[in-house]
C-alpha cells in the first residue's frame, strides 16, 4: 500500500493563478480530507468527504473548490490563489468519520508559495 | 463548538529529560482524544488515543489519559530522546477532527 500521496510536494504561484492539489489513496477509505498548517494555528479543515459524490465544507472553505468523483482521488483546487493561501496543505483519509473514532492517515503534505 | 488547547512551546529539553505537554479541551459530546507527532518534513502521524473518560492511550513511551473531569488529556514521556523532537499535536475527534496550534520540542543529546 503506498497509503495517502500528495503532488506536488513543493508549488510556486503567482497571485491570482490556479492549480490543482492532487490526494490519492489505496486504502478504500470512504473518508477524505483536506487542511492547511500554518505557524501558530495548527491544522485547519478545509473541506472534506464522507464518501464518492458527497463533499462539505470545513473550517475554512474560502478560495477553495473540491470534488469526489472515485473512492480513491480527493483533489483541492485554488480557484484564484491569493498570498493568504500560503501554507502547508495535508490531505487524510480514514474508513468513517469521527463516530467509528478511526485514525486518520496523513499524506506527507504540499507546500505552497503564492506570490 | 469543540476547541483544543495545548501548552505553547516551543519546549527544549536535554536527553532523558521528563517530558510533560499539557492539552486542554473542549466539546460538547463524548470525543475521542488524540496526540499526532509530525517529525521535521514529514506528515502527522498518529501517536496515541483514547476513546472514553479514564483510558489510557500508550506508544514509544509516551502516554496521556482521558480526563473527562478536569477535560484534559496530557502528553506525558519519562525520559526523552533526541529521535522526540518534532511537533506534537492534541486533537479531539468528535465527528471531525479538531486541531490544537501545536507544540515543537527540541531535544539535545
Amino acid at each position: 500500500n503506498a497509503g495517502v500521496t500528495q503532488t506536488p510536494k513543493f508549488q510556486v504561484l503567482k497571485t491570482g493563478q490556479s492549480m490543482t492539489l492532487q490526494c490519492a489513496q489505496d486504502m478504500n477509505h470512504e473518508y477524505m480530507s483536506w487542511y492547511r498548517q500554518d505557524p501558530g494555528m495548527g491544522l485547519r479543515l478545509i473541506h472534506y468527504s464522507v464518501g464518492a459524490g458527497i463533499t462539505d465544507q470545513g473550517e475554512v472553505p474560502n478560495g477553495y473548490n473540491v470534488s469526489r468523483s472515485t473512492t480513491e482521488d480527493f483533489p483541492l483546487r485554488l480557484l484564484s490563489a491569493a498570498p493568504s493561501q500560503t501554507s502547508v496543505y495535508f490531505c487524510a483519509s480514514s474508513y468513517a468519520g469521527g463516530y467509528d473514532k478511526e485514525t486518520q492517515y496523513f499524506g506527507p503534505g504540499t507546500r505552497l508559495l503564492v506570490l | 463548538g469543540n476547541s483544543v488547547t495545548q501548552m505553547e512551546g516551543p519546549v527544549t529539553l536535554s536527553e532523558e529529560a521528563f517530558l510533560t505537554i499539557n492539552c486542554t479541551y473542549t466539546a460538547t459530546g463524548y470525543p475521542s482524544l488524540f496526540w499526532y507527532v509530525q517529525y521535521p518534513g514529514e506528515g502527522l502521524q498518529l501517536l496515541l488515543k483514547a476513546t472514553k473518560a479514564d483510558d489510557k492511550g500508550s506508544n514509544k513511551g509516551f502516554e496521556a489519559t482521558y480526563r473527562k473531569e478536569t477535560t484534559s488529556f496530557h502528553l506525558e514521556k519519562g525520559s526523552v530522546q533526541v529521535s522526540d523532537s518534532a511537533v506534537y499535536f492534541c486533537a479531539l475527534d468528535d465527528y471531525k477532527l479538531s486541531f490544537g496550534a501545536g507544540t515543537t520540542v527540541t531535544v539535545r543529546a
